[in-house]
């Protein structure tokens, strides 16, 4: 079956833009996770969403958000990037909120210039 | 707050010679420890859950086990295919979903 499927994969954007990232599960995988990965601070947890609502929220700016959509599909967004928020976006999916183990998309790579 | 740590930062080997890779973590009731692969350019693949000490879990050429305070990847006889950084991961009793990765430890396997 379809693994988790990110889009787009490369986005490439300057400084105060804001930009949305889409993350679609594995089919009957309620339950989305998005981290970030960078060089220096290697993968970090941002947000899980299940059933439609955040569940849980890590360490970072109000600057990123996320919804869910009812088919569980999950879109994030970071408005007002910045230099340092260039990474590699991570979406992990899992049957519901807990689950384990979760299972990656291949990701979406932002590049702010 | 949970964290982990992987050693050696980076690994490398000749075909067939075998060894081990390290991740230390301190998590305030563990809920399982997660062993990935990720390739350059890809998401981090699953390779094994390990839930109490003294659990062990095969796959291949991989053998993963559990203490209370640290886990071992021993990689038996590699080959080139298994280069890629291997990554460490705890979920805590009170962290839902969220997984706190060790940064990674990069295996090179020479021919």
């Amino acid at each position: 079956k379809a693994g988790v499927t990110q889009t787009p994969r490369y986005l490439i954007k300057t400084r105060g833009q804001q930009v949305t990232l889409s993350c679609s599960p594995i089919s009957g995988h309620r339950s989305v996770s998005w981290y970030q990965q960078t060089p220096g601070q290697g993968l970090q947890f941002l947000f899980e969403y299940f059933s439609e609502t955040q569940r849980n929220k890590g360490n970072f700016p109000g600057r990123f958000s996320g919804r869910q959509f009812s088919n569980s599909r999950s879109e994030m967004n970071v408005s007002t990037l910045e230099l340092g928020d260039s990474a590699l976006y991570l979406c992990a999916s899992s049957l519901v909120s807990g689950d384990q183990p979760q299972h990656f998309g291949d990701g979406t790579r932002l590049s702010i210039l | 707050e949970d964290q982990v740590t992987q050693s050696p930062e980076a690994l490398r080997l000749q075909e067939g010679e075998s060894s081990s890779l390290n991740c230390s973590y301190t998590v305030s009731g563990l809920r399982g420890l997660f062993w990935y692969r990720q390739d350059p350019g890809k998401g981090p693949e699953f390779l094994f859950t390990l839930y109490s000490a003294g659990e062990e879990k095969e796959k291949e050429r991989l053998k993963a086990t559990l203490t209370k305070k640290e886990s071992f990847l021993h990689i038996t006889a590699p080959k080139p295919e298994d280069s890629a950084t291997y990554l460490c991961a705890v979920q805590g009793d009170n962290a839902g979903n969220m997984l706190t990765f060790g940064g990674g430890t990069r295996l090179m396997v020479k021919p």
